[in-house]
């Protein structure tokens, strides 16, 4: 267990709607990250949170929001939906930037029919 | 967002074999470099974040070198077994921050 929880573990929904990932960080950690990983691709970096504030962003689309709030716990919002967002979505915690090593949640399975 | 390299993309070896992968990062503004250890139906788990260079780490049969001045990281796994069968990861902080990770190294060991 990393101490990274993320909800839900599953999700099914249609094109065109919006859903809400929610990420709880291990305790401690100020830093929360999040990843896609579609079909035979590796961990794509969305975004990076740390203490609240957004630290770095890679190529997560417009549709795409996220925001880390006060106790820590993070959510990634994803809207529009597509077929092609169907993928794994990661999040992971560290204490430091990038020389912490990252802890990683189970995931959550979004499936967009 | 910059470019993480591994190679092999992929590897089968047979149970008792020594094997190495090879990860290429950006040489200017180092600042760490991580492996993870990724296992089917699981979530990635780092290896060793490295700083240093020539840093050596080791975790059991696994271990792994950096060279920062030229950019590139080695993990070893010696007398592979099939429980090592696993994704490995290296992953490079942007700026210092944004873990960017490579598309990784697939081993498979067949007992």
């Amino acid at each position: 267990d990393s101490g990274v929880t993320q909800t839900p573990k599953h999700l099914i929904t249609a094109t065109g709607q919006r859903v809400t990932l929610r990420c709880s960080p291990r305790s401690g950690d100020l830093s929360v990250y999040w990843y896609q990983q579609s079909l035979d691709q590796g961990l794509q970096f969305l975004i990076q949170y740390y203490n609240g504030e957004e630290r770095a962003k890679g190529n997560i689309l417009e549709r795409f929001s996220a925001q880390q709030f006060p106790d820590l716990h993070s959510e990634l919002n994803l809207s529009s939906l597509e077929l092609g967002d169907s993928a794994l979505y990661f999040c992971a915690s560290s204490l430091l930037g990038g020389t912490g090593e990252l802890f990683f949640g189970e995931g959550s399975r979004l499936t967009v029919l | 967002i910059l470019n993480v390299e591994q190679s092999p993309q992929s590897l089968h070896v047979q149970e008792g074999d020594s094997t190495n992968f090879t990860c290429s990062f950006p040489s200017s503004n180092f600042y760490a470099l991580h492996w993870y250890r990724w296992e089917t139906a699981k979530s990635p788990e780092a290896l060793f974040v490295m700083t240093l260079n020539g840093d050596e780490k080791k975790k059991g049969r696994i271990s792994a070198t950096l060279n920062t001045k030229e950019g590139y990281s080695y993990l070893y796994i010696k007398g592979s077994q099939p429980e090592d069968s696993a994704t490995y990861l290296c992953a490079f902080p942007q700026a210092g921050t944004a873990l960017i990770f490579g598309k990784g190294t697939t081993l498979s060991v067949s007992s």
